[in-house]
């Protein structure tokens, strides 16, 4: 089955730097990655996702790349603010269902 | 009441004791799950339900069971727990398509967090 992992697990940035967010992917037959943020105390929501048949997508502050032939794909958020603290989750699947890495704690330091 | 819905929010029960989980979803989707959330682990999908058949059994312990009775509700039975058990269960549903591939957008609930004494 699929296998994603997620690094780092924890990233601290100072307001207003940017932030990076990896993971890979083992099966190569997996073809939609979404990143899902969870505030705390609160239920997971989809901040942003891309298909295998790009390499890029962006929204506002938010932007997420795909490299197919490594099979790993990044979160980037700019301009990081207060409200983008949570913990952030990737996940890919393919032929089987959504798998999910581990999460990132993100914080940002006033 | 929209969106997807869980009840009771915090649930402490004893490992003898029998109770359920409650998820009502108002999206009008074709598919919900059960999903598991402990501390430093990925939210493990435990059960996937499609136009109210099961697909999905991800190897999940007996004492564990599965309802879901309309495309709305799904129920998770709990039995005998062990205090491993203990973790965050996040109903969600999403729209699919007719190849099942299972990239829609998930729509999680706030959760029940469970406490196996």
């Amino acid at each position: 089955g699929e296998n994603v992992e997620q690094h780092p697990s924890t990233l601290s940035v100072q307001e207003g730097d940017s932030a990076v967010i990896k993971c890979t992917y083992s099966d190569s037959a997996s073809n939609y990655f979404p990143w899902y943020k969870q505030e705390l105390g609160k239920r997971p929501q989809l901040i942003i996702d891309i298909r295998s048949n790009v390499g890029e997508k962006k929204d506002q502050r938010i932007a997420v790349t795909l490299n197919k032939t490594a099979k790993h794909f990044s979160l980037h958020i700019t301009e990081t603010q207060p409200e983008d603290s949570a913990v952030y989750f990737c996940a890919a699947s393919g032929n089987e269902k959504l798998t999910f890495g581990t999460g990132t704690r993100l914080t940002i330091i006033p | 009441e929209t969106g997807v819905t869980q009840t009771p929010r915090h649930l402490v029960m004893g490992m003898t004791n029998k109770k359920s989980l409650k998820c009502e979803q108002h999206l009008g989707h074709n598919a919900m799950y059960w999903y598991k959330q402990s501390a430093k682990k990925p939210l493990e999908l435990m059960f996937v339900y499609s136009l109210e058949e099961r697909v999905e059994n991800n190897s999940v312990p007996s004492r564990f069971s599965p309802e879901c009775p309309n495309s709305s509700h799904l129920f998770l039975h709990l039995h005998t727990l062990q205090p491993e058990d203990s973790a965050l269960y996040l109903c969600a549903s999403s729209q699919e398509d007719q190849g099942g591939t299972y990239t829609g957008e998930l729509f999680f609930g706030e959760g029940s967090r469970l406490t196996v004494l």
